[in-house]
């Protein structure tokens, strides 16, 4: 079985510094791990991925996230937040199960950047 | 561009009646997937199909039908015996092929369904 949790349901920032966004997953087998962002009534868009090859993940708009196997974490960082990164960012684990691939979502961080 | 389109942006449907949600993706993805977002509760998967004319029944199929009669369209029907459709549904595709785990998902732009 596998599962993901996203520790903060919500995290408030100042514009300018550091984001963390936590996530822990479980899994059965080595997954990959994805993060997505999400803004307001919009379709997810794919931050950035882990695959097994190097552990820290450089994505899109700055972010990037390390794969920590004996932490089973992927937590999501930016050295300096922006007001255009507000948005709800999804951590998905994914793993082969019977020949397809069986992905779950997490339930959600709500980043809120103050100016 | 490639992407992946879904229509209507917004859908309002009565008691008792069903309704089609439209996903078109030119992609040449083999893999398509309805989720259901409700606030709080992440994506749950409804039906997912890896190739043309075969799908299969994600966590919370009941209420709902799908058809892959093509590789670029997966339309999903709400039918009237969902007793809860009110949610934002997004279509999603992927490359990966059975077993591949490492290919992320392309998302539409969602559908927002209100039964009124």
């Amino acid at each position: 079985a596998q599962s993901v949790t996203q520790l903060d349901s919500h995290v408030s920032v100042s514009e300018g510094t550091p984001v963390l966004l936590r996530c822990n997953y479980s899994s059965s087998y080595s997954p990959s791990l994805f993060w997505y962002v999400q803004h307001p009534n919009k379709g997810l868009q794919l931050l950035l991925k882990y695959t097994s090859a190097a552990t820290l993940v450089k994505g899109i708009n700055g972010f990037e996230a390390e794969f920590k196997k004996s932490e089973t974490s992927f937590h999501l960082t930016k050295p300096s937040a922006h007001m255009s990164d507000a948005a709800e960012y999804f951590c998905v684990v994914s793993q082969n199960s019977g020949g397809y691939q069986k992905v779950t979502f997490g339930t959600g961080t709500k980043l809120q950047v103050i100016p | 561009d490639g992407g992946i389109t879904q229509s209507p942006k917004y859908l309002f449907r009565k008691e008792g009646q069903n309704v089609t949600l439209s996903c078109e993706q030119n992609l040449n993805h083999d893999a398509m997937y309805w989720y259901r977002q409700d606030p709080g509760q992440g994506l749950r998967l409804i039906y997912y199909s890896q190739i043309v004319n075969d799908f299969q029944k994600g966590d919370i199929a009941e209420g709902y039908s799908v058809s892959r009669e093509k590789k670029e369209s997966f339309p999903l029907t709400v039918t009237s015996a969902q007793k809860n459709p009110t949610a934002f549904y997004l279509c999603a595709s992927s490359m990966a092929r059975q077993g591949e785990t490492n290919y992320g998902y392309t998302f539409g732009s969602g559908t927002r369904l209100t039964v009124v």
